[in-house]
């Protein structure tokens, strides 16, 4: 059954205490991989797209690395505005062109 | 431009009766998608449009629910006999094209049943 799982559940830091998220996958076929972020009371917001395993993407104080069975999120120097969940999500060969499988994200906290 | 809207923003009902939730994606986006987030849980995949092609319904939790995307923009989603394990916040998405593209997500609807 494919499947995605995000660890930890939930992460605390101090400002600038640099860290990473963990999205490890389980799919037949990976077409792509997703990294949101959501705000509570919004829709998630899109980070990036990882395509091949050793790609790698940054954004800010966001980079988003893939392998062949996970991907990480790592977050260099976080600000207590990068507070949010963070989520994964797996498209997959197999599945329906629409049905991203999402884990159940890493809330992240950041405190100053 | 404008992102995805979504209406309502909250809608409280009582157990048994209809619901209609609205969703309008980004202009010139041919790919929508509903997906559900339940407290606790992973987003679940509803249902996805493309052009004019059939949806893809495989993600319907039961018959109560259905979807309808009117002239290949505006979208319903249609809960039927509401339960209360229904409550949830629906999240509406759209894209350029289905498949790889990032998805842009709406702010979602908060439904609780009562």
């Amino acid at each position: 059954e494919d499947q995605v799982t995000q660890s930890p559940e939930a992460l605390r830091l101090q400002e600038g205490e640099s860290s990473s998220l963990n999205c490890s996958y389980t799919v037949s076929g990976l077409r792509g991989l997703f990294w949101y972020r959501q705000d509570p009371g919004k829709g998630p917001e899109f980070l990036f797209t990882l395509y091949s395993a050793g790609e790698e993407k940054e954004k800010e104080r966001l980079k988003a690395t893939l392998t062949k069975k996970e991907s990480f999120l790592h977050i260099t120097a976080p600000k207590p505005e990068d507070s949010a969940t963070y989520l994964c999500a797996a498209l997959d060969y197999g599945g329906s062109q629409g049905n991203l499988i999402f884990g159940k994200g890493t809330k992240l906290s950041v405190k100053p | 431009g404008a992102g995805v809207s979504q209406s309502p923003s909250n809608k409280v009902t009582e157990k048994g009766k209809d619901v209609e939730l609205r969703c309008d994606p980004i202009s010139g986006h041919t790919a929508l998608y509903w997906y559900r987030q339940s407290l606790g849980q992973g987003l679940e995949f509803l249902i996805y449009f493309q052009g004019n092609s059939a949806p893809d319904k495989s993600g319907l939790p039961s018959d109560r629910f259905s979807a309808e995307r009117t002239g290949g923009s505006v979208s319903t989603l249609t809960i039927q006999r509401t339960q209360q394990e229904d409550s949830a916040v629906y999240l509406c998405a759209s894209s350029p094209i289905a498949g790889v593209n990032e998805q842009y997500f709406g702010p979602g609807t908060r439904l609780t049943v009562t």
